[in-house]
């Protein structure tokens, strides 16, 4: 199975900041990489798929970029809606697998 | 408008099983693949498995963790998609998505969530 990690697990931060969290994949997974956002008691929401693509009607100031193993999503200026827990997937292979996500809260 | 709606979550005993079911709407369900995704209290995502298309043969993919005790399967004609689970352990204690595996992206629509408690 491919492992996922994400770095930081918790990030603290205030608005306008740039936040940037990092996945890792333990096997090349070419671009086949998700994130997502999810809110406490809500579904999870995709940001970003295959990488650096950015879901229609996500802002702007969020995007994604890497491929092959290290990937990064990039927040260029934090907003009070953006605080929540976002977690990586890879769908390159079965089982897919998630990070085991990265909680951005208000500092 | 896209809908997936989950229900049939509840209280069941260790050993014991249950059915998941979700209701899809506002797209054509017989097209595409759809996945079940779980969390588990406080946890984070886990994958549980996938189903295909009729055109792939209605194939089914599963998490090592629950494969032999949980069966995925759907129903196009009533726009429905299942997860059996037999032999139910405190672990599976979690709230049950279903989500649309195949679009642009993939996973761009989730139901609202089904919670699974296992306990005596």
């Amino acid at each position: 199975d491919i492992q996922m990690t994400q770095s930081p697990s918790t990030l603290s931060a205030s608005v306008g900041d740039r936040v940037t969290i990092t996945c890792r994949a333990s096997q090349s997974i070419s671009s086949s990489l998700a994130w997502y956002q999810q809110k406490p008691g809500k579904a999870p929401k995709v940001v970003i798929y295959k990488a650096s693509s950015l879901k229609s009607g996500v802002p702007s100031r969020f995007s994604g970029s890497g491929s092959g193993t290290e990937f990064t999503l990039t927040i260029s200026s934090l907003q009070p809606d953006d605080f929540a827990t976002y977690y990586c997937q890879q769908y390159k292979s079965y089982p897919f697998t998630f990070g085991p996500g990265t909680k951005v809260d208000i500092k | 408008e896209v809908q997936l709606v989950e229900s049939g979550g509840g209280l069941v005993q260790p050993g014991g099983s249950l059915r998941l079911s979700c209701a899809a709407s506002g797209f054509t369900f017989s097209d595409h693949y759809m996945d079940w995704v779980r969390q588990a209290p406080g946890k984070g995502l886990e994958w549980v498995g996938r189903i295909r298309n009729k055109a792939n043969s209605y194939t089914t993919e599963y998490a090592a963790s629950v494969k032999g005790r949980f069966t995925i399967s759907r129903d196009d004609s009533q726009n429905s998609l299942y997860l059996q689970m037999s032999s139910l352990e405190i672990e599976d204690t979690a709230v049950y998505y279903c989500t649309r595996g195949t679009g642009t992206p993939p996973f761009d629509y989730w139901g609202q969530g089904t919670l699974v408690t296992v306990s005596s």
